[in-house]
């Protein structure tokens, strides 16, 4: 059974700079979540998706944008970067909705950083 | 608003004995826990949970302790062990939230020294 892939591992961006990272779900998993964690922080929940239809969002603005993919697996797009967001994005994906699914499976995250 | 908050930033603990990890909630509208491990690298990987039907769940050296009039969620590891160095993150989450809309702690670094 595949894991949970990210993609790239790191990268530099520029302030005002747009970027977009990639996250391939678990095999049989239909349901990707994105999480932002600062350094020295808890993973904050940005959004969800589910059937490729965005499922739930976190207090994150429009800036902060995704996809998914009829594979299931998702893209995360941050446009116009600030030196906030520099983070580590992790990108968990689990078998749906249910009751008992609440068991998220990680990605290992996107390093970004911006100057 | 820190709707989940683990106070210890870090914790160390001698080879062979209990380690004890502490989280408090304020929602009280929060009806499912899970404790996630994270290595350095490494995305958390899910060690244990607990529905607020409960007030224990047991899995081998793990054990989650939920008291839901005092808000309070602790993880008990026993024995500890070296390779249960790493830091540890409590989540919550409600049965309303359509889905896995995990509301995340700040995390204790355990450190177990043989």
């Amino acid at each position: 059974e595949t894991g949970v892939t990210q993609s790239p591992t790191h990268l530099i961006k520029t302030r005002g700079q747009q970027v977009t990272l990639r996250c391939s779900s678990q095999s049989g998993h239909n349901t990707v979540s994105w999480y932002q964690q600062a350094l020295g922080q808890g993973p904050q929940f940005i959004f969800q998706y589910y059937r490729e239809e965005e499922n739930g969002r976190g207090n994150f603005p429009p800036r902060f944008s995704g996809l998914q993919f009829p594979n299931y697996s998702s893209e995360l797009n941050v446009n116009a970067l600030e030196l906030d967001d520099s983070a580590l994005y992790l990108c968990a994906s689990s078998r749906g909705l249910d009751w008992n699914s609440y068991e998220q499976y990680f990605g290992p995250g996107t390093r970004l950083t911006v100057t | 608003d820190q709707q989940v908050k683990q106070n210890s930033p870090s914790l160390s603990v001698q080879e062979g004995r209990i380690s004890i990890l502490n989280c408090d909630y304020t929602n009280s509208m929060f009806d499912y826990f899970l404790w996630y491990k994270k290595y350095p690298a490494e995305g958390p990987t899910f060690l244990i949970s607990i529905s607020s039907i409960k007030d224990k769940n047991e899995d081998g050296r793990f054990t989650v302790f939920l008291n839901k009039s005092a808000k309070h969620l602790s993880l008990h590891i026993v024995p500890s062990q070296p390779g249960d160095s790493a830091v540890y993150f409590c989540a919550a989450n409600t049965a309303d939230n359509a889905g896995n809309m995990l509301t995340f702690g700040g995390g204790t670094r355990l450190m177990v020294k043989p």
